[in-house]
């Protein structure tokens, strides 16, 4: 069983349309993130829900909008995708907002905006 | 401001040498450390994680890391390096208060066989 599970893994799509990729954790954490690898691997966190309400939201562009409709769904829909969107976007989750117990990872979506 | 930095950007080892990738932090108040791991293509898998207790910590694969709070380091070690370990290597460090992990810059081992 995928503890962690991201879909597609990976999205190729035009400037300007706008997609969603969703993320499912069977863990039963109450806290969820997203995180954007670059090109260059460097890891940076753009939102957490815990438990449906939002935490953390970092400077993200508002093209940027995380739904979660329960405790164990957090999905992210991008309006409008620019070229500098393209990058690995990773679903994580918690057992709670202090990290306890660690963080477990999806597999990533390679998004790829063309 | 907290932040994670990490020295070596890209190491390159023989297969049996050791391994000490280096970890630096810096965080007011009780931070959580932690090395993760990734393949290539891959996603990242947790090596081992810091909270509390003994700083020598143990993990799997053979790796450990030490936290030094004098130093505010948390250095990552093998002892003996196998060509399968080449991959992207991350430290984090997370507050226990908001839960928000900040990753380090990442180091790129490739073992030679």
């Amino acid at each position: 069983d995928t503890a962690v599970s991201q879909t597609p893994k990976y999205l190729v799509t035009q400037m300007g349309n706008d997609k969603s990729i969703k993320c499912e954790q069977n863990l039963g954490h109450d806290t969820m993130y997203w995180y954007k690898q670059d090109s260059k691997k460097f890891l940076k966190i753009m939102f957490s829900y815990n438990n449906k309400e939002l935490i953390i939201n970092e400077t993200v562009p508002n093209r940027f909008s995380p739904k979660s409709p329960d405790k164990a769904h957090l999905n992210l829909h991008i309006n409008s995708l620019e070229l500098g969107d393209s990058a690995v976007y990773f679903c994580a989750s918690s057992q709670d907002t202090g990290g306890s117990g660690g963080y477990t990872f999806g597999s990533g979506t390679r998004l790829t905006v063309v | 401001a907290q932040s994670v930095s990490q020295h070596n950007h890209h190491v390159i080892l023989s297969e049996a040498a050791s391994l000490e990738l280096g970890c630096n932090y810096s965080y007011g108040g009780t931070v959580n450390l932690f090395w993760y791991v990734q393949y290539p293509g891959q996603h990242l898998q947790l090596l081992l994680k810091y909270f509390s207790g003994d700083p020598l910590v143990k993990g799997i694969k053979g790796f450990e890391a030490e936290f030094i709070k004098s130093k505010f380091s948390f250095n990552l070690r093998k002892p003996s390096v196998q060509w399968s370990d080449t991959a992207e290597y991350f430290c984090a460090g997370g507050s226990s208060n908001t839960g928000k992990l900040i990753f380090g810059q990442g180091t790129t081992l490739q073992v030679k066989p």
